[in-house]
């Protein structure tokens, strides 16, 4: 079935570093992917979006490239700040229905000063 | 910029009450969704609603239904609420980008 696996659940780092959270996918179908930002005490917004192989993708500072070779579409920054602090989700929408999103469990992440 | 409206922000009830929980979007979308998202933060998907068809997601009570006017509303009914209930309930709007309101968040006693 289709499904996405973030593996890292909880993300601390110091201002200024360089992150990687890692998103993994499975789906028979072509996929879209996405990456979700949500700050405390908010609602999900769109971070990053693709559909398009080995293209990378970037917005806010953070980018990501989906390969489909690895069903991957990994999210990074090379410097982090006070302000990205929070819980960041990978999604999954399989071109066959593009009405369904599968979400990932999410990585919260943390940057301290 | 909000385009996901929903009412109300917080509800507190006891247990065995019935709640309803209101969701608008003017974004002109075809499509709408019920995500609860738990204590963990896992959001689940509960319901889409696309041109009148409703997409159940099988593992929702049967105490949960959606209700919806016309494609801009899909409100959330919850018919006797139980502990396991309280979270925080997220309306997304779609034509392919979810976007998500606020969220309302429930807590049972």
């Amino acid at each position: 079935g289709d499904s996405v696996t973030q593996t890292e659940g909880l993300v601390t780092l110091t201002k200024g570093l360089p992150v990687m959270l890692n998103c993994t996918y499975q789906t028979t179908y072509s996929p879209f992917l996405f990456w979700y930002v949500q700050h405390l005490n908010e609602a999900p917004k769109l971070l990053l979006k693709s559909s398009t192989d080995n293209k990378r993708t970037e917005h806010q500072g953070f980018y990501a490239t989906l390969h489909k070779s690895s069903s991957s579409f990994h999210l990074q920054k090379s410097s982090v700040q006070l302000s990205d602090s929070a819980l960041y989700f990978c999604a999954l929408s399989p071109m066959s229905n593009y009405n369904v999103l599968y979400f990932g469990s999410g990585t919260k992440l943390t940057v301290e000063p | 910029e909000t385009a996901v409206f929903q009412t109300p922000n917080y509800h507190v009830t006891q247990v065995g009450n019935e709640v309803s929980f209101n969701c608008k979007q003017t974004l002109g979308h075809d499509t709408m969704y019920w995500y609860k998202q738990d204590s963990k933060k896992l959001l689940k998907i509960m319901f889409s609603y696309n041109n009148k068809q409703l997409i159940v997601n099988e593992t929702v009570p049967r105490r949960f239904s959606p209700q919806s006017s016309d494609k801009a509303h899909l409100n959330l009914r919850i018919k006797s609420v139980e502990p396991e209930d309280s979270a925080v309930y997220l309306c997304a709007s779609s034509n392919y980008e979810q976007y998500f309101g606020p969220g309302t968040r429930l807590t049972v006693l």
